[in-house]
C-alpha cells in the first residue's frame, strides 16, 4: 500500500487566493482527519470524518476554511480566501476505527506545506 | 481537551533512559504515542487501551494509568535514531495531541 498521499506537498499563494489540499487515505480505512501543524499551537485537529461523513469540525479555525469527502478514496480542504495567518504544514491522516473508537493506529501522509505571502 | 505532557525537552546521552509523561483532565479511552523527526510526518509508536490492552513497536514500552489519567512512555538505552518529538494523543474517536516532548540524544 502506498500510503496516506497529499498533494501538493509544498504550496506557495499569494494572500487572498483559494487553495485546495488533497488527499487520498489508505484503502479501507474508514476515519480520515485533516491536521495543521505550527510551532505555536502544535499539533490541531481540525475536522474529521468517519465513513466519509464529517463528525467534528468543531476544530476548523473560521468559515474561511471547508472539508470535504465525496468518496472514501478521497479527500480536500480548502481555504479561502487565504491570509499569511494559514501558512503551516498540514497533515491528513487515515485509520481504520472499530465501534466508532480510536482503538488502531493512525497513519500520516507526508504533509502539504503551505505558505501564504 | 488537549492533553498536557512533560518535560517540554530533553537532552540525553547515547545509552541513557527517558520518561515523558502525558496526563488528562478528562476520563480516557485510549492514549496514542508519536514520534516525529524534523520535517516529517509523525509515525506511530504505540496505543494503549483503557482495559489494559497494548499495541505497539515490541522495542517501545509505555504504561496507562486509566484512575490517574495518565500515561507515560520509557525510551531505555537511547540510540541517536530516537531523536525527535514525541507527542502524545488522546480522545474516543479521534485523536487530540499534546503540545509534544522534545527529545535530543547526543553521541
Amino acid at each position: 500500500d502506498a500510503g496516506v498521499i497529499q498533494s501538493p506537498r509544498h504550496e506557495v499563494t499569494e494572500m487572498g487566493q483559494e487553495v485546495t489540499l488533497r488527499c487520498k487515505p489508505i484503502s479501507g480505512h474508514n476515519s480520515l482527519f485533516w491536521y495543521r501543524q505550527t510551532m505555536m499551537r502544535g499539533l490541531e485537529l481540525l475536522i474529521y470524518f468517519n465513513n466519509n461523513v464529517p463528525i467534528d469540525d468543531s476544530g476548523m479555525p473560521e468559515d474561511r476554511f471547508s472539508a470535504k469527502m465525496p468518496n472514501a478514496s478521497f479527500s480536500t480542504l480548502k481555504i479561502q480566501p487565504s491570509e499569511p495567518r494559514d501558512s503551516a504544514v498540514y497533515f491528513c491522516a487515515s485509520s481504520r476505527q472499530g465501534s466508532g473508537r480510536m482503538n488502531t493506529e493512525a497513519f500520516f501522509g507526508q504533509g502539504t506545506r503551505l505558505t501564504v505571502v | 481537551q488537549q492533553p498536557v505532557q512533560s518535560p517540554q525537552a530533553v537532552i540525553l546521552r547515547e545509552g541513557e533512559d527517558a520518561v515523558i509523561n502525558c496526563s488528562s483532565s478528562k476520563a480516557l479511552y485510549s492514549v496514542h504515542w508519536y514520534r516525529q523527526k524534523h520535517g516529517e510526518a509523525p509515525v506511530f509508536l504505540m496505543i494503549l487501551l483503557k482495559g489494559g490492552e497494548q499495541k505497539g513497536h515490541e522495542k517501545i514500552s509505555a504504561s496507562f494509568n486509566e484512575k490517574k489519567q495518565q500515561s507515560s512512555l520509557y525510551l531505555t538505552a537511547s540510540q541517536l535514531s530516537y531523536s525527535g518529538t514525541y507527542f502524545c494523543g488522546t480522545g474516543d474517536d479521534k485523536i487530540i495531541f499534546g503540545k509534544g516532548t522534545r527529545l535530543h540524544i547526543l553521541p
